[in-house]
């Protein structure tokens, strides 16, 4: 069964450093997103994206976050100066397209842990 | 603004019992209601999902019920089992959307 991949699975880092968390949607996916879900806390979203370009955020996607894909296939999300508050788990997502009742298919997500 | 509400956040339930989770919705718009199943440390992974043209779907032993007047649905995990232990989100997305809301969470512990 196809799906999604994401690294690394736990990355700890000190506030203020840049993280990039990697995601390797399903293949013939066409829509990508990125959801946060604070320890014990319930899913949020934080940005989509289609044909290369965010198609909506949420508040919480500020400045500091940015997402790209770079090359096809991975997708990523950086945070260019993590905060405590960025503490984590991410996960990526993906679905085929927009028609009909959309399958979101989600990763194992990545533990980000600042400090 | 919390677009779907979620309830209990928290439920415990004897092998063989039945657990009921459920949701809250404000925007008439949204028209698909998925609910995942989420073990620890894992993804959210899709368990059922209703449109509502129906009032009922039922999978095996989980069924959504859903009351478009009062614009809520609830998940029922029948025979519940302890490998039905997991946190259980609803959402809620405009059919052919872009965005999915999630609720908040229900832990669920089925006791052998």
């Amino acid at each position: 069964e196809p799906e999604v991949t994401q690294t690394p699975s736990h990355q700890v880092t000190q506030m203020g450093q840049e993280v990039i968390l990697r995601c390797v949607p399903i293949s013939n996916h066409l829509y990508f997103y990125w959801y946060r879900q604070i320890l014990g806390q319930k899913v949020e979203f934080l940005v989509s994206f289609y044909n290369n370009e965010i198609s909506e955020k949420s508040e919480i996607f500020d400045d500091q976050f940015s997402v790209e894909r770079p090359d096809g296939s991975n997708f990523t999300l950086k945070i260019r100066s993590t905060k405590l508050e960025d503490s984590a788990m991410y996960f990526c997502a993906s679905i085929w397209g927009l028609f009909g009742a959309n399958v979101l298919t989600f990763g194992a997500g990545s533990r980000l842990t600042v400090l | 603004q919390q677009q779907v509400k979620q309830s209990p956040q928290s439920l415990i339930v004897q092998k063989g019992g039945i657990s009921i989770i459920n949701c809250a919705y404000e925007n008439t718009a949204f028209d698909y209601f998925p609910w995942y199943q989420q073990f620890p440390g894992k993804g959210p992974a899709l368990l059922i999902a209703i449109r509502p043209d129906v009032s009922e779907k039922k999978e095996g032993r989980f069924t959504i019920s859903f009351n478009k007047s009062a614009k809520q649905f609830s998940l029922h995990i029948m025979d519940s089992q302890p490998g039905d232990s997991a946190t259980y989100f609803c959402a809620a997305s405009k059919m052919g959307g872009n965005q999915f809301y999630f609720g908040t969470g229900t832990s669920l512990t089925v006791i052998p």
